[in-house]
């Protein structure tokens, strides 16, 4: 069963704003993690945050961690073109030993 | 340089027939996964290994087998059981608690 749910399902927006998508999650987690796939390829690490966390900052991104609401957003500010992908979360249960994503949000950023 | 390598890229495999992807990892991780893509949708977990000689079932391992017998490799068959076997591959390995997956880039299967 996937654990997390994106949203939205899509995003489009111009360059240079912000584009904002949300994960939810349905049971205890030991950290939540996002990652970006381009189109066709793997999937590659963008941030993780811990369940203790409630933010976290890399680069352009921003993360939030509410574990009262079991969700997070990721936040990428002034967007590219480059930018365009799709991202998933994915939540580290209890056990520890493996990793549930999300169905992702597929971000298209024009020129 | 370290990472995961996945073969073969693409395939073709005619109904009836078995088919096994190759992924192989040089990151000394004792984790790996394998997770299966459909069009548009999200990752769901197939089979995955904590160590070698051992490995559990994931969500939708129905038609699908695997075998851990070096740290490295984790090779999977979709065996002519899988009644959808059309889908995206990725293979996975993971650093441990606390760490990220490293994924390969992919093996895409087309049943004709």
């Amino acid at each position: 069963s996937q654990q997390g749910e994106e949203d939205p399902q899509a995003l489009s927006i111009q360059e240079g704003e912000n584009a904002t998508m949300n994960c939810s999650y349905k049971t205890s987690i030991n950290n939540l993690q996002w990652y970006r796939q381009n189109s066709g390829r793997g999937l590659v690490h963008l941030i993780l945050i811990r369940s203790n966390e409630r933010e976290k900052h890399s680069g352009r991104l921003r993360v939030t961690l509410d574990t009262s609401k079991k969700s997070s957003s990721l936040l990428i500010t002034a967007s590219r073109a480059a930018d365009t992908a799709s991202y998933f979360c994915a939540t580290v249960g209890g056990g520890g030993n493996k990793l549930t994503f999300g169905t992702g949000t597929q971000l298209k950023v024009e020129l | 340089d370290g990472g995961i390598t996945q073969s073969p890229k693409y395939l073709f495999r005619k109904e009836g027939q078995n088919v096994t992807l190759s992924c192989e990892q040089n990151l000394n991780h004792d984790a790996m996964y394998w997770y299966r893509q459909d069009p548009g949708q999200g990752l769901r977990l197939i089979y995955y290994s904590q160590i070698v000689n051992d490995f559990q079932k994931g969500d939708i391992a129905e038609g699908y087998s695997v075998s851990r017998e070096k740290k490295e490799s984790f090779p999977l068959t979709v065996t002519s059981a899988q009644k959808n076997p059309t889908a995206f591959y990725l293979c996975a390995s993971w650093q441990g608690p606390g760490g990220e997956l490293f994924f390969g880039e992919g093996s895409r299967l087309t049943v004709l």
